[in-house]
């Protein structure tokens, strides 16, 4: 099956900086790459997603880039912000999803 | 995005009591919804998948008597946690899968349910 590996595990980066969190994955048919951000205390929620017939995607100050070849993927948050603060989960999904083991990012004001 | 709502958000019970956990999509019907716990600082471990009018499918070790789940509608499955003992306190959230449009593809997750058992 599907195995999703997450670095960093921590982040921490001071405001204004870019995070970036990387992601593999091993299985060549997986077709769908989601992120999600979960606050303490709170469910995950979808910030940005890719399809594998997209190379990259932006929205705002997040933004996902994703290589089929070396099967891997990528999320960029620039000028960071306090709230930014956060674990974030990244995903790939084939028949079913397969999660990454999540990034605890923190925003240092 | 789509709405995806958990009740109740927090729980405490005596140990030997079931608890049960509703899990609702909002604004779209979910043709599959996912259970999932989560401990502290951790991963989301997938319980078990259900599509609506067909028997839950539970990931190994998962305990089907003790977590009885039902996806009755295309709106609302539950989770039930049967004579709940302390180890299964934890953190429990559902998603949910729909066939609106692009939300084909996207899991859309509740807000979580806190479970204290005593």
């Amino acid at each position: 099956g599907e195995n999703v590996e997450q670095h960093p595990s921590t982040l921490s980066v001071q405001e204004g900086d870019s995070a970036v969190i990387k992601c593999t994955y091993s299985d060549s048919a997986s077709n769908y790459f989601p992120w999600y951000k979960q606050e303490l205390g709170k469910g995950p929620q979808l910030i940005i997603d890719i399809r594998s017939n997209v190379g990259e995607k932006k929205d705002q100050r997040i933004a996902v880039t994703l290589n089929k070849t070396a099967k891997h993927f990528s999320l960029h948050i620039t000028e960071t912000q306090p709230e930014d603060s956060a674990v974030y989960f990244c995903a790939a999904k084939t028949s079913q999803f397969y999660f990454g083991t999540g990034t605890s990012l923190t925003v240092i004001p | 995005g789509a709405v995806v709502s958990q009740h109740p958000s927090w729980v405490i019970c005596k140990s030997g009591t079931s608890v049960k956990i509703e899990c609702r999509s909002l604004d779209f019907q979910a043709t599959t919804m996912f259970w999932y716990r989560q401990f502290p600082k951790q991963s989301l471990m997938l319980m078990a998948t259900s599509n609506e009018g067909s028997k839950a499918t539970y990931e190994q070790g998962v305990e089907k008597d003790k977590f009885l789940i039902n996806h009755a509608s295309l709106t609302l499955s539950t989770l039930t946690v049967t004579s709940a003992h302390p180890e299964d306190s934890s953190f429990y959230i559902c998603s949910a899968q729909g066939r609106k449009r692009r939300i084909t593809d996207t899991q859309y997750f509740g807000p979580g349910t806190r479970l204290t058992v005593l």
